[in-house]
């Protein structure tokens, strides 16, 4: 099942901060952000792997909450290189036993000068 | 540099024919994988390899085929049996250990005409 990202867009001023919320119905092995600029790959941001740590990457970090299988996506002081749109990947088992990834929709986030 | 080649970038099908997508990855990464993007629908897995000569059906499988025969090629062929098949196709590969996220290609436009 996809996980669920909210909000759907985001328009910021440069400078200004946005968080991207991922939750999924299912149990979870970790959880990764990715970042897809207009016609281009998927770039992978981060990785968080159970025990609710918080990751960073620049300016960018993130949580992950287990128990609730939840994880935001913090984008603070935003630069114009951050437009884009993010995507959370969620881990989960598959009946073959080996594990993938189930993106949610993506949230598109627009830093404007 | 390693990387993940797809080709070709822009393809055109016409109705009741098969086309084969290349993915050609020299990361020597075990797992690789297939995922199709559809405007505001995320990416959704069709196919998944962990090891050579073998490979599962993933959500949307129905009208693709795979093979694994090599560790480096991961193709992909959306067949006449797949009604829908215009969309952005994306090759991924990981590495058994994970911490690096997914590689992804740059992509193959499908179009029918």
């Amino acid at each position: 099942q996809q996980p669920v990202q909210s909000p759907q867009a985001v328009i910021l001023r440069e400078g200004e901060d946005a968080v991207i919320n991922c939750s999924s119905s299912k149990a979870l092995y970790s959880v990764h952000w990715y970042r897809q600029k207009h016609g281009e790959a998927p770039v992978f941001l981060m990785i968080l792997l159970k025990g609710g740590e918080q990751k960073g990457h620049e300016k960018i970090s993130a949580s992950f909450n287990e128990k609730k299988q939840q994880s935001s996506l913090y984008l603070t002081a935003s630069q114009l290189s951050y437009s884009g749109t993010y995507f959370c990947g969620t881990e989960n088992l598959r009946n073959s036993g080996y594990s993938t990834l189930t993106f949610g929709k993506g949230t598109m986030l627009l830093v404007s000068p | 540099d390693g990387g993940i080649t797809q080709s070709p970038k822009y393809l055109f099908r016409k109705e009741g024919q098969n086309v084969t997508l290349s993915c050609e990855q020299n990361l020597n990464h075990d797992a690789m994988y297939w995922y199709r993007q559809d405007p505001g629908q995320g990416l959704r897995l069709i196919y998944y390899s962990q090891i050579v000569n073998d490979f599962q059906k993933g959500d949307i499988a129905e009208g693709y085929s795979v093979s694994r025969e090599k560790k480096e090629s991961f193709p992909l062929t959306v067949t006449s049996a797949q009604k829908n098949p215009t969309a952005f196709y994306l090759c991924a590969s990981m590495s058994k250990g994970r911490l690096g996220g997914y590689t992804f290609g740059s992509g193959t436009r499908l179009t029918v005409v």
